[in-house]
């Protein structure tokens, strides 16, 4: 039973173009959603983060959509980059602590 | 930024024999987790530490898995007897409090023969 989805598996976008990954969840009680980026042979990065107080958050070409009511979230690079190519998982937690919930990934890659 | 270090990045061991997987969180960190990826899947948590014990585990930490950091060094994840079905990525990450930001390391690939 997997209490986060990540869509689509894999996302192909050409360079300039705004790629849009999406993310639902299950569990009520999550209430912290990180978004880490992972490059070929690292562990996974901190990208952007968002609590469920908020419903958008952004930094840079990266912004997080949040929506309480459907469960769900995405998260949308702006100007996409060669060098944005990487997986991007979704992740959540409780208020109980910092135990990371995963999504799938999504493979993202950037065609110049 | 904080670097999680892992050590070894690849290790093949035969069915039945013990390993140890070393990690080397953040210097000042307190909190200290394990996850397991299988090739193709998502990370799933296993385990996690706080002042020398274990804090909340998965159905995923088998009796054969064990944690420990001795005397504030490595943090290690240990499997005795492992099973092929232990192959996989493990992950390390660490984090200064309960509620901030994880850190991961690049992860050990154990191959189970």
């Amino acid at each position: 039973q997997q209490q986060v989805r990540q869509s689509p598996q894999s996302l192909t976008v050409w360079e300039g173009e705004t790629a849009i990954l999406n993310c639902s969840y299950e569990n009520s009680a999550f209430d912290y959603f990180p978004w880490y980026q992972q490059f070929p042979g690292e562990g996974p990065a901190l990208l952007i983060a968002i609590r469920s107080v908020s419903d958008k958050k952004e930094d840079g070409r990266f912004t997080i959509f949040f929506n309480k009511r459907e469960k769900k979230l995405s998260l949308h690079i702006t100007d996409s980059q060669p060098g944005d190519s990487a997986t991007y998982f979704c992740a959540a937690s409780g208020n109980a602590g910092a135990k990371l919930t995963f999504g799938g990934g999504t493979r993202l890659t950037v065609r110049p | 930024g904080p670097k999680v270090l892992q050590i070894p990045s690849h290790q093949i061991i035969d069915m039945g024999q013990m390993v140890t997987l070393n990690c080397d969180p953040v210097s000042n960190h307190l909190y200290f987790y394990w996850y397991k990826q299988i090739l193709g899947q998502q990370m799933e948590f296993l385990v996690n530490f706080y002042n020398g014990k274990v804090m909340e585990k998965s159905k995923l930490f088998k009796d054969q898995f064990s944690v420990e950091r001795p005397d504030g060094s490595y943090f290690t994840l240990k499997i005795q007897p492992t099973a092929l079905e232990d192959s996989a990525v493990y992950f390390c990450a660490s984090s200064l409090r309960s509620q901030n930001t994880l850190y991961f390391g690049a992860g050990t690939r154990l191959s189970v023969l």
